[in-house]
């Protein structure tokens, strides 16, 4: 069964450094996500992607987050100065849009700011 | 936006007994309404979900139901099982494609 893939599995940084998170969704979906979960605390909608283009945002994707596709298959979350506070499991997921509403999620990125 | 409440935040129940946990959102034009069950340190996965046509779901020991009047929703795990143990998240879809996640149910089954 395919599923979505994540790279790497856990990344250390230091504050004010920048990480790209990769992601590889499942290869016939449309639409694609990054939520983020801080430890013992719920899942976050950060950013959902179609057709080469941002459709919906939340507060928390702020101008320290970009998003891409630059290519036919991976899809990434940059974060270009890291803060503490984004310490966080980053899962990315996808689904094939609104004939496909279950959304697949991938293992996750363990993201820490040192 | 949406906002989703879910209660309890924890729930221990001896295996074979039943587990309920409900939800409630605050956007009438949410539409899909899916059950997360994690794990620890693995990734969320569909359990089960509702769309707002259907008042009730079943699949084998799990049922979810929904009331849109009172913006409410609820999971129901029958015949509970140690390996049923996990976090559950309930979610709710508004008109785009995000969900909203409740703040989980720890539930905890005692062989």
């Amino acid at each position: 069964e395919p599923e979505v893939t994540q790279t790497p599995s856990h990344q250390v940084t230091q504050m004010g450094q920048e990480v790209i998170l990769r992601c590889v969704p499942i290869s016939n979906h449309l639409y694609f996500y990054w939520y983020r979960q801080i430890l013992g605390q719920k899942v976050e909608f950060l950013v959902s992607f179609y057709n080469n283009e941002i459709s919906e945002k939340s507060e928390i994707f702020d101008d320290q987050f970009s998003v891409e596709r630059p290519d036919g298959s991976n899809f990434t979350l940059k974060i270009r100065s890291t803060k503490l506070e984004d310490s966080a499991m980053y899962f990315c997921a996808s689904n094939g849009g609104l004939a496909g509403v279950e959304q697949f999620f991938g293992p996750g990125t363990r993201l820490t700011v040192l | 936006g949406e906002n989703v409440e879910q209660h309890p935040s924890t729930l221990s129940v001896q295996e074979g007994d039943s587990a309920v946990i409900k939800c409630t959102y605050s956007d009438s034009a949410s539409n899909y309404f899916p059950w997360y069950k994690q794990e620890l340190g693995k990734r969320p996965q569909l359990i089960i979900d509702i769309r707002s046509n259907v008042g009730e779901k079943k699949d084998q020991r799990i049922a979810v139901t929904l009331n849109k009047t009172a913006k409410h929703f609820s999971l129901h795990i029958t015949e509970t099982q140690p390996e049923d143990s996990a976090v559950y998240f309930c979610a709710a879809r508004e008109t785009g494609n995000m969900l909203t996640f409740g703040g989980g149910t720890r539930l905890m089954v005692k062989p």
